[in-house]
């Protein structure tokens, strides 16, 4: 079955703590993305990736870091600099066509 | 810089009627545009798309879209609408240069009274 998955479904972070997000696709896209989403706000991107190894800053990207090691894998650290956490995830992959797909989304839940 | 404007926040139809969604964008050439559904808690699920060619595109669902360049939309519309479409409706639109990430809008969350 080809998709993303992203794990965990749930995820809970103390204060000062750094966490990190899962993104695994097995669609051989070259493209990959992390949006957060807030209520009434739709989707806002943090970071993307266009090829392996290479990624570039979105319009929120203070507090956040990535990687991009392999093509199916993008990870998402959220850092202890983010002072607001807390809202839904989502990850998403592309083909040369634009077109995202998107994974189920993780939620980041501050105790 | 690319923007895409859904005025509606919360509609609530019938079961049964038709519906229709608005969304405007703002980009300097022919736009990327898709509508997106999502059920609560759950990922985005693509609705449909349009890069060029028939103004008139089918999705899946037996949701439409049409697009117009003169208005600068890209409504959304279904003849008649099932319980089973409550969700929220995002339109986004994406380039086919430079950052070729999409821009959302706030979303439509739909409501559909029995």
């Amino acid at each position: 079955d080809g998709g993303i998955t992203q794990s965990p479904k749930y995820l809970f972070r103390k204060e000062g703590q750094n966490v990190t997000l899962s993104c695994e696709q097995n669609l051989n896209h070259d493209a990959m993305y992390w949006y957060r989403q807030d209520p009434g706000q739709g989707l806002r991107l943090i970071y993307y990736s266009q090829i392996v190894n290479d990624f570039q800053k979105g319009d929120i990207a203070e507090g956040y870091s990535v990687s991009r090691e392999k093509k199916e894998s993008f990870p998402l650290t959220v850092t202890s600099a983010q002072k607001n956490p807390t809202a839904f995830y989502l990850c998403a992959s592309s083909d040369m066509v634009e077109t995202q797909y998107f994974g189920p989304g993780t939620r980041l839940l501050v105790l | 810089a690319q923007s895409v404007t859904q005025p509606d926040i919360h509609i609530t139809v019938s079961e049964g009627a038709s519906l229709e969604l608005r969304c405007n964008y703002s980009y300097g050439a022919t736009p990327y545009l898709f509508w997106y559904v999502q059920s609560p808690g759950q990922g985005l699920q693509l609705l449909l798309k349009y890069f060029s060619g028939d103004t008139l595109v089918q999705g899946i669902k037996g949701f439409e879209a049409e697009f117009k360049r003169s208005q600068s939309s890209f409504n959304l519309r279904k003849p008649s609408v099932h319980w089973s479409d409550a969700a929220e409706y995002f339109c986004a639109v994406g380039a086919d240069t430079g950052r070729r990430a999409l821009t959302f809008g706030s979303g439509t969350r739909l409501q559909v009274q029995p």
